[in-house]
């Protein structure tokens, strides 16, 4: 089993959708947890940490089931900017840093 | 301006020679990470190190070499081992032992074997 699996994508949605991403970890130490994104051929920027009692920022909320091991990441209202590879990152305390594989968004007119 | 620098943004090598990827930080960050992206795929580590003169593998490290001598530089050799070096490497930076810090990356090397 991957320590960190993603859902497999590409997701395809229209412009005003409401597209939801998955990640599951498998190490239960770990602390930290990150959604990054990434655009074609640039470096992956941090999008959003997330905490136990979840955040929200403007269209992006994320959540932390620590009991289930999983993260999850809501967009509302799709834009054609959003599209994307979408990244989950889980850190233990002291440990390295560890990717999912990337799920990739494409935001159709 | 802090940041994480990755020289160069290309770099062309021809087959059998070794060739060393620069990454700077002026964070003062104490963890430091190198990954390989390849078209289309997620990244895969090679290398990380959270303390000066101390690194880890990761999955990938075979034909690759790094060395962490000073906390600002953690430079990466592809070595001549290394079957299929063509690949888009990252270089990150993250502060070490402390919850809820996330990674900054420099913008990358594009690296071609011609």
């Amino acid at each position: 089993r991957k320590e960190v699996e993603q859902d497999p994508g590409p997701f395809n949605v229209p412009e005003g959708a409401t597209v939801a991403f998955n990640c599951t970890y498998s190490n239960s130490a770990s602390q930290s947890f990150f959604w990054y994104r990434q655009d074609c051929r640039k470096e992956p920027k941090l999008l959003m940490s997330v905490y136990s009692s979840g955040n929200e920022d403007g269209r992006f909320t994320a959540q932390l089931n620590r009991a289930s091991q999983y993260i999850s990441l809501l967009i509302r209202d799709s834009k054609l900017s959003d599209s994307a590879t979408y990244l989950c990152v889980v850190n233990p305390i002291g440990g390295k840093l560890i990717f999912g594989q990337g799920t990739e968004l494409s935001v159709k007119p | 301006d802090g940041g994480i620098t990755q020289s160069p943004k290309y770099l062309f090598r021809k087959e059998g020679q070794n060739v060393t990827l620069s990454c700077e930080q002026n964070l003062n960050h104490d963890a430091m990470y190198w990954y390989r992206q390849d078209p289309g795929q997620g990244l895969r580590l090679i290398y990380y190190s959270q303390i000066v003169n101390d690194f880890q593998k990761g999955d990938i490290a075979e034909g690759y070499s790094v060395s962490r001598e000073k906390k600002e530089s953690f430079p990466l050799t592809v070595t001549s081992a290394q079957k299929n070096p063509t690949a888009f490497y990252l270089c990150a930076s993250q502060p070490a032992r402390t919850v809820r810090t996330e990674a900054f990356f420099g913008q990358g090397t594009r690296l071609t074997v011609v």
